[in-house]
């Protein structure tokens, strides 16, 4: 079934330990997203990837890190996470910058404690 | 800065027709979105908006008015269903979607 997986579902991860939210997509699009939703915010872009080997930053990159090593993979790295990267992550995907639709992944809840 | 503002929550009744509003203000527009998102969920597309005007898909239909920096999206035949979060975006100068919080839609009996 197309579309896009994240995985884990959900974490408790305590601060300072090191953490990677998988991604990846089945449809062959070019750019991938990821963003952070927190509660009474509006979806906020972490880091991006216009296509396989490049990447770009968001709004709110610091603290998280990216690769893009092939067009199916988009994983999401927090070094040494802290309480305040407790947050839902949704990973997404478009065939191209000027795509209309973007497509997201289920969603990853993270517990920093 | 970048800002783009809708209503936190509206409440509707079964049946009936609901507008949610959306003002934006951005470095550069290149097209406005509308996404569906139930509780717990991850967004869906709904709508797009590139130039001024309404388009209309089934019960939603989305406007959008450039020069106002204002859109709305419109929920006809309101069901049960339709209670979520409604996402406005817009997309900036540099192709990039700027989000709102969202505006939480409860459809009453």
């Amino acid at each position: 079934i197309a579309g896009i997986t994240q995985a884990p579902t959900s974490q408790i991860l305590a601060a300072g330990r090191r953490m990677t939210l998988r991604c990846t997509q089945d449809m062959r699009h070019n750019a991938m997203y990821w963003y952070r939703q927190d509660l009474g915010l509006g979806l906020r872009l972490i880091h991006y990837s216009n296509t396989a080997g490049t990447t770009g930053k968001g709004e709110v990159p610091d603290g998280y890190s990216v690769s893009r090593a092939n067009t199916d993979d988009f994983p999401l790295t927090l070094a040494s996470a802290v309480p305040s990267q407790t947050s839902v992550y949704f990973c997404a995907s478009s065939d191209g910058l000027e795509n209309n639709e973007q497509f997201f992944g289920p969603g990853t809840r993270l517990t920093v404690l | 800065g970048q800002n783009i503002d809708q209503p936190t929550e509206m409440t509707a009744t079964e049946g009936a027709i609901v507008q949610i509003n959306c003002t934006y203000q951005t470095s550069g527009f290149n097209g406005l979105f509308w996404y569906q998102q139930h509780a717990g969920e991850a967004p869906t597309f709904l709508s797009y908006n590139v130039l001024d005007g309404l388009e209309e898909k089934g019960r939603f239909s989305s406007f959008l008015s450039r020069s106002k920096g204002y859109s709305y999206l419109l929920l006809k035949e309101l069901q049960m269903k339709d209670s979520a979060s409604y996402l406005c975006a817009v997309r900036d100068s540099n192709y990039q979607l700027i989000w709102g919080a969202g505006t939480k839609l409860i459809i009453k009996p």
